[in-house]
């Protein structure tokens, strides 16, 4: 079974700064899909940025980017100009591509992530 | 966007009695949608994939008995809590494919309060 593992339970930066968030996944598939959700106070799952494993350039979304290191099973996202509208819980997610695995996506621990002004 | 709509957002009920949770996705047709359940400060854990037309399928320790899903349609899944106790409050998160599609859509959640 795929685990994922988000070993920062908390982090902070100062507003503007950059932050790395980071993300370990264990799987024996090839092919894949990484995520990274962000859940604000209001709970909403809002979907961060994707990355397919099949991909070897990293996803980038304005802010965000992320580095996939695939032999390294790593998968860590770093925003940029941090706003304290970025203030969230982050999970990082994994998703099988095949029929077995239905799509369904399985979460990190989160990382808090809080934003100082 | 697509929107997922999930009724209701807190629940609060008496141990013994049934919770009924729904998950409409509103503005597309949903093939697949999947139920979470968050404990506080914790993750996102996945309790059961929900087909439409089929039964669902649970995962490893979840009980069916306990946590009835029924996709009756393709806009609709609903989740029931029976005979709750105050263990099985928690924060109930849905998610939906869109048919053909490949993201997932996230309701706003449930938070079930068991006395």
């Amino acid at each position: 079974a795929q685990t994922v593992t988000q070993s920062q339970p908390e982090m902070s930066v100062q507003e503007a700064e950059t932050v790395t968030l980071s993300c370990t996944y264990d799987t024996s598939e090839s092919d894949y899909y990484l995520f990274w959700y962000k859940q604000p106070p209001s709970r909403q799952m809002i979907l961060v940025i994707r990355q397919e494993a099949y991909k070897q350039q990293n996803a980038t979304e304005n802010r965000f980017s992320v580095n996939f290191q695939k032999a390294a099973k790593s998968f860590s996202l770093k925003i940029s100009d941090s706003q304290l509208g970025d203030a969230a819980m982050y999970f990082c997610a994994y998703r099988s591509p095949t029929i077995q695995g239905a799509q369904k996506l399985v979460f990190g621990q989160g990382t808090r992530l809080t934003i100082n002004p | 966007g697509a929107v997922v709509s999930q009724h209701p957002s807190r629940v609060i009920c008496k141990s013994g009695t049934s919770v009924k949770i729904e998950c409409r996705s509103l503005d597309f047709q949903a093939t697949t949608m999947f139920w979470y359940r968050q404990f506080p400060k914790q993750s996102l854990m996945l309790m059961a994939t929900s087909n439409e037309g089929s039964k669902a399928t649970y995962e490893q320790g979840v009980e069916k008995d306990k946590f009835l899903i029924n996709h009756a349609s393709l806009t609709l899944s609903t989740l029931t809590v029976t005979s709750a106790h105050p263990e099985d409050s928690s924060f109930y998160i849905c998610s939906a494919r869109r048919l053909g599609g490949e993201k997932l859509f996230f309701g706003s959640g449930t938070q079930l309060s068991v006395l």
